[in-house]
């Protein structure tokens, strides 16, 4: 099993572009998260999903949207890159109930010029 | 309002002795708390965790207390090693209210040889 994967691993944006970042879980998990990490500020959750079909807004999710077609993937969408979006993005899944372990991903380190 | 706090954003100690990371929380209404470890440019990775119900929860090296009146829980790792450093995340969920994790800003743990 290959777990969590996250494509793409690096991406430099201009101020105003758009991109898309792929989770990918073979695990066959419900649950699937996006979060931030920003230096000295922890994980925040952008997005979340609790099935295929179904997403919610986390605590950060201004400027971001989020698509879960099948099961195995949830994609991250910025519209219109800004400065302020270069962080570290992690991916996330759990098998049934939420307050399980999450297996995350190895990361995207996305920087907005 | 940071719901999690982990109010030492750093950690130094010698090989073979105790580490106690410390976390407190303000909303007493938590079901279930969890740590997670983070190597550089790596995914956070599940450590332990513990119910509301439970004070204690040991697996190997790692206990982790929990001391509901306080709001504070604790990690102790013994001994520590010098593979346990890395930056450690405490993380709550309200299971009634949402599937989302609340996680704390972490503490980089560093053992020296």
């Amino acid at each position: 099993n290959a777990g969590v994967t996250q494509t793409p691993k690096f991406r430099v944006l201009k101020t105003g572009q758009s991109m898309t970042l792929l989770c990918a879980q073979d695990m066959n998990h419900e649950y699937m998260y996006w979060y931030r990490q920003d230096p000295g500020m922890g994980l925040r959750l952008i997005h979340y999903s609790v099935g295929e079909g179904t997403t919610a807004k986390g605590e950060v999710p201004d400027g971001y949207n989020v698509s879960r077609l099948k099961k195995q993937n949830f994609l991250l969408g910025l519209e219109s890159a800004a400065p302020s979006q270069t962080s570290v993005y992690f991916c996330a899944s759990v098998r049934g109930a939420s307050y399980n372990e999450q297996f995350f991903g190895p990361g995207t380190r996305l920087t907005v010029l | 309002d940071q719901q999690v706090k982990q109010n030492s954003p750093s950690l130094s100690v010698q090989e073979g002795r105790i580490s106690i990371l410390n976390c407190d929380y303000t909303n007493s209404m938590f079901d279930y708390f969890l740590w997670y470890k983070k190597y550089p440019a790596e995914g956070p990775t599940f450590l332990i965790s513990i119910s509301s119900i439970k004070d204690k929860n040991e697996d190997g090296r790692f206990t982790v207390f929990l001391n509901k009146s306080a709001k504070h829980l604790s990690l102790h790792i013994v001994p520590s090693q010098p593979g346990d450093s890395a930056v450690y995340f405490c993380a709550a969920i309200l299971l009634s209210g949402s599937e989302k994790l609340v996680f704390g800003k972490g503490t980089k743990l560093t053992v020296n040889p």
